[in-house]
């Protein structure tokens, strides 16, 4: 069993739908959590960083962590296909915050 | 402030051939991350550096993998010999140390093709 899992998509919605995204961890021990979106031929970029559980809101994006379901959501308000792109997971430990372990990813559509 | 830059963005290479690839971090990070991702396996971490020392190398698949970091603003990673399954594309990033998990800052990768 992989320690992070997540949809692969891909997902395909209509400009300005609201798009949830997920990710399902094994270790208790995770802590960090971030999102990344990584658009075609380019590098993944940090999205969103959140600490321990809770909610975390930039403007059309919301991080949710529920540590006691280990589930990671990420929620686009008002999609636009700008936001076309493959978002991963990804989370580490406090034992060792060095090395992130990823989701493989889910690719989203918006279309116009 | 510049990314983190790697080249070549694209190499073509046929097997058995040595490949080398090549990362300047963000200048003031002190940890280099080598990945490669592919569809099938997705983003997997190859082996990474702190204060240029390698600290886990776990992910480095064999023999023929090679990483090394001269210094803080250079890492390379060779493949000699290149072989058809090493086809990927392979991202190096580079983070701030400190407390807690850094975010990572990822160049836009190399494009290796073995032929």
């Amino acid at each position: 069993q992989k320690e992070v899992e997540q949809d692969p998509g891909p997902l395909s919605v209509p400009e300005g739908a609201i798009v949830s995204l997920n990710c399902t961890y094994s270790n208790s021990a995770f802590q960090y959590f971030m999102w990344y979106r990584q658009y075609s031929r380019k590098g993944p970029e940090l999205l969103m960083y959140t600490y321990s559980s809770g909610n975390k809101e930039d403007g059309r994006f919301t991080a949710q962590v529920d540590k006691s379901s280990k589930y990671i959501s990420l929620f686009i308000r008002d999609s636009q296909p700008s936001d076309s792109a493959t978002y991963l997971c990804a989370m580490s430990a406090p034992y060792n915050t060095d090395k992130l372990i990823f989701g493989t990813g889910t690719r989203l559509q918006v279309f116009p | 402030d510049a990314g983190v830059i790697q080249s070549p963005r694209h190499e073509v290479t046929e097997m058995g051939q040595e490949v080398t690839l090549r990362c300047k971090p963000i200048s003031g990070h002190n940890s280099l991350f080598w990945y490669r991702q592919t569809m099938m396996r997705g983003l997997e971490l190859l082996i990474y550096f702190n204060n240029n020392v390698p600290i886990d190398d776990s992910g480095m698949p064999e023999d023929r993998f090679s990483a090394k970091m001269p210094n803080a603003s250079f890492s390379t990673l060779k493949i000699q010999p290149s072989e058809p399954r090493d086809s990927a594309v392979y991202f190096c990033a580079s983070s701030l140390g400190g407390s807690g998990a850094q975010p990572q800052h990822f160049g836009d990768g190399t494009r290796l093709s073995i032929l």
